[in-house]
């Protein structure tokens, strides 16, 4: 069965510091993956999304870069976090088969930027 | 502008009650999921509709796709605590686009006891 592991699950850093976020998935091959980010509760708003080994798309310009130097290895990256880059962030992957878009979520990385 | 459009955002029932909640848009979608997420964790997929006027049922809870596939519906019949949570749809290929899923606001679900 298909496994999405994200960490770290908390994480409190100061403004300027830099940021790694890692996902892995396990158990599929060629998996599209995702990064998103979660205020308060809300709906998830697309940062990146990648179809293949060093293939990203960026849905929104901000301060924030992904890679994917492995296939089912995901990096959300920053060089210097703002305090507005503080939320949940959530991993996910899908396989595109047919026109079906099922998602599957990592538990999640709750990032203050202090 | 939201594609999908979540409503109510938030919604507080008593135990036992029953309720509904909606994803409405403007774009047909090939394939609407709804998830739930509870608090700290990431949402969970509790089902997929493709087929216009669809219905899935998954114990007490009933899903609908429109026959336009531009909106769904959620039915929660006799809502449990255990029902509390964030319930997010989202849909892909929005008028023959992209497969990304888009996903709605969400809809704020607290069940008291």
């Amino acid at each position: 069965s298909q496994t999405i592991h994200q960490w770290p699950a908390t994480l409190v850093q100061p403004v300027g510091s830099p940021l790694s976020l890692e996902c892995t998935v396990e158990g599929t091959s060629n998996p599209n993956l995702y990064w998103y980010r979660q205020a308060a509760g809300r709906g998830l708003q697309l940062l990146f999304y990648s179809i293949g080994i060093d293939q990203i798309s960026s849905e929104v310009p901000q301060n924030l870069s992904a890679s994917r130097p492995q296939d089912r290895q995901f990096i959300l990256s920053s060089k210097k976090l703002l305090l507005s880059d503080s939320g949940f962030y959530l991993c996910a992957w899908s396989l595109l088969f047919g026109e079906n878009t099922e998602a599957f979520f990592g538990q999640g990385t709750r990032l203050t930027v202090v | 502008t939201q594609l999908l459009e979540q409503s109510p955002q938030f919604l507080s029932i008593q135990e036992g009650e029953n309720l509904t909640v909606y994803c409405n848009s403007s774009s047909v979608f090939s394939s609407l999921q709804w998830y739930r997420q509870e608090p700290g964790e990431g949402p969970v997929l509790l089902v997929t509709v493709v087929t216009g006027g669809e219905v899935k049922k998954l114990k007490r809870l009933t899903f609908q796709f429109g026959d336009a596939r531009k909106d769904s519906s959620l039915h929660i019949t006799a809502a449990q605590p255990g029902d509390t949570g964030l319930y997010l749809c989202a849909g892909g290929g929005a008028s023959g686009g992209s497969y990304i899923p888009t996903f709605g606001r969400g809809t704020s679900l607290i069940v008291h006891p």
